[in-house]
């Protein structure tokens, strides 16, 4: 079956930290794979996805097919990044979303 | 644009109520899906359209009804509501190619709670 796991529901971090979001998924096809952000107060955003390859906002997440996952990382969190992260596996136009992680970065 | 617009963003229902979920998008987006959002469970799908006239079931979807008569509007139907549907709606749209093919864009959502 189809799944994505985010194992930690909260990361606290102070900034200039290093920041890992982890995402696991279980898929038997060709993953396509997206992280997704909500700010406080606003509406849920693609924050990237694999096949772009980009880093956006200092982030960057390599998809690791034997690991079957899908790690978002930043080098230097800051205060701004604080927001709910959910990673999410495309399957037939349909997205399945993990349980999400909450970032919390102190001053 | 406006984008993705849900409506109410608040409501409070009584048990047995019936109320439709407003979703409008006025990109030209073929798809439009509806999810739930309890708190620490995540997105659910309750049902999504590929265009107008055509929808299906997702992961969530007793209790509730769509239609797509237009491609701009996708409304969530709660015949009779149960307290098991308290939980924060949010409606998204995709466009079905080019480069933003499968990028999901959410509406603001409305927090429903039925009493």
């Amino acid at each position: 079956a189809q799944r994505v796991t985010q194992p930690e529901k909260l990361l606290s971090v102070f900034k200039g930290a290093p920041v890992e979001l982890k995402c696991n998924y279980s898929y038997s096809g060709s993953p396509e794979l997206f992280w997704y952000v909500q700010y406080s107060r606003q509406r849920l955003q693609l924050l990237l996805r694999h096949i772009s390859r980009e880093s956006i906002k200092g982030f960057t997440a390599d998809l690791n097919k034997g690991e079957t996952s899908f790690h978002l990382k930043k080098p230097f969190a800051q205060e701004e990044d604080s927001a709910m992260y959910y990673c999410a596996l495309e399957v037939t136009d349909k997205l399945i979303f993990g349980t999400g992680t909450r970032l919390q970065v102190f001053p | 644009n406006a984008g993705v617009t849900q409506t109410p963003k608040f409501r409070i229902l009584k048990i047995g109520q019936s109320m439709t979920l407003q979703c409008t998008q006025d990109m030209n987006h073929n798809y439009m899906y509806w999810y739930r959002q309890d708190p620490g469970m995540g997105l659910k799908l309750i049902y999504y359209s590929v265009g107008a006239g055509i929808t299906d079931k997702g992961e969530v979807p007793n209790g509730y009804n769509v239609s797509r008569s237009t491609t701009e509007d996708f409304p969530l139907r709660l015949e009779l509501a149960a307290p098991s549907q308290t939980s924060v709606y949010f409606c998204a749209s995709v466009p079905s190619g080019g480069t933003a093919k499968n990028i999901q864009y959410f509406g603001a959502g409305t927090r429903l709670s039925v009493l």
